[in-house]
């Protein structure tokens, strides 16, 4: 039962540069999200997903772009890299029920990213 | 502006003593709380979900949520130094559209 994955661990890239940061679920949940974490800030909702096609701006959206291709997978992108998304970018999942308390999220072990 | 506050710390405890970490927050809405743990390089993971007054206890952890006090607590009994990490707290309101809220978390260093 691998959870929650993202692909890839580490990366590279050059300011203005793009990449997508792939994850995917296989708890079956319906909302995901993505979070990045820096030093001191904690952890801030980029985008996040509700369920199977819709998605949201999180906190701090600016320079990213999602896509919820299905149920299981949640994508981010970069479209032209800058210093200042250089971060940790965790994926996480959770499911919701209508009218039952939030469940926790589940998160996946994330991603290093480096823009130079 | 809805917030969860804790304090960074370090706190710092002998190992088998209790560590007690306490959260606050600003949404009188909230009903579900959660603490994570985070080891340092490594991803928030759930220690304990807590939705009702009072406490609840798993293994060596309980929570305690007081909610006209608007603080949640976690106490970890007979502390270990695999306890030593970063804790994380959150709340959540069912009209937040399943969001999170996120404390910064709060230092643990758990001494031999």
């Amino acid at each position: 039962n691998a959870g929650v994955t993202q692909t890839p661990k580490f990366q590279v890239l050059k300011t203005g540069q793009s990449m997508t940061l792939q994850c995917a679920q296989d708890m079956n949940h319906n909302s995901m999200y993505w979070y990045r974490q820096d030093p001191g800030m904690g952890l801030r909702l980029i985008y996040y997903s509700a369920s199977e096609g819709t998605t949201d701006k999180g906190e701090v959206p600016n320079g990213y772009n999602v896509s919820r291709l299905n149920k299981r997978e949640f994508s981010l992108r970069l479209e032209s890299a800058a210093p200042s998304q250089t971060s940790v970018y965790f994926c996480a999942s959770s499911v919701t029920v209508t009218g039952v308390f939030n469940q926790p999220q589940h998160f996946g072990d994330g991603t290093r990213l480096s823009i130079l | 502006q809805k917030e969860v506050e804790q304090n960074s710390g370090p706190l710092s405890v002998p190992e088998g003593a209790i560590a007690s970490l306490n959260c606050t927050y600003s949404d009188r809405g909230s009903q579900s709380f959660f603490w994570y743990r985070q080891y340092s390089g490594k991803s928030p993971e759930l220690i304990m979900s807590i939705y009702s007054n009072g406490d609840k206890e798993d293994g060596r952890f309980t929570a305690q949520l007081n909610k006209a006090s608007q603080y949640v607590s976690l106490l970890i009994r007979d502390s270990q130094p695999s306890d030593s990490a970063t804790y994380l707290c959150a709340g959540a309101n069912a009209g937040n559209n399943r969001k999170l809220i996120w404390g910064l978390g709060t230092s643990l260093a758990v001494n031999p």
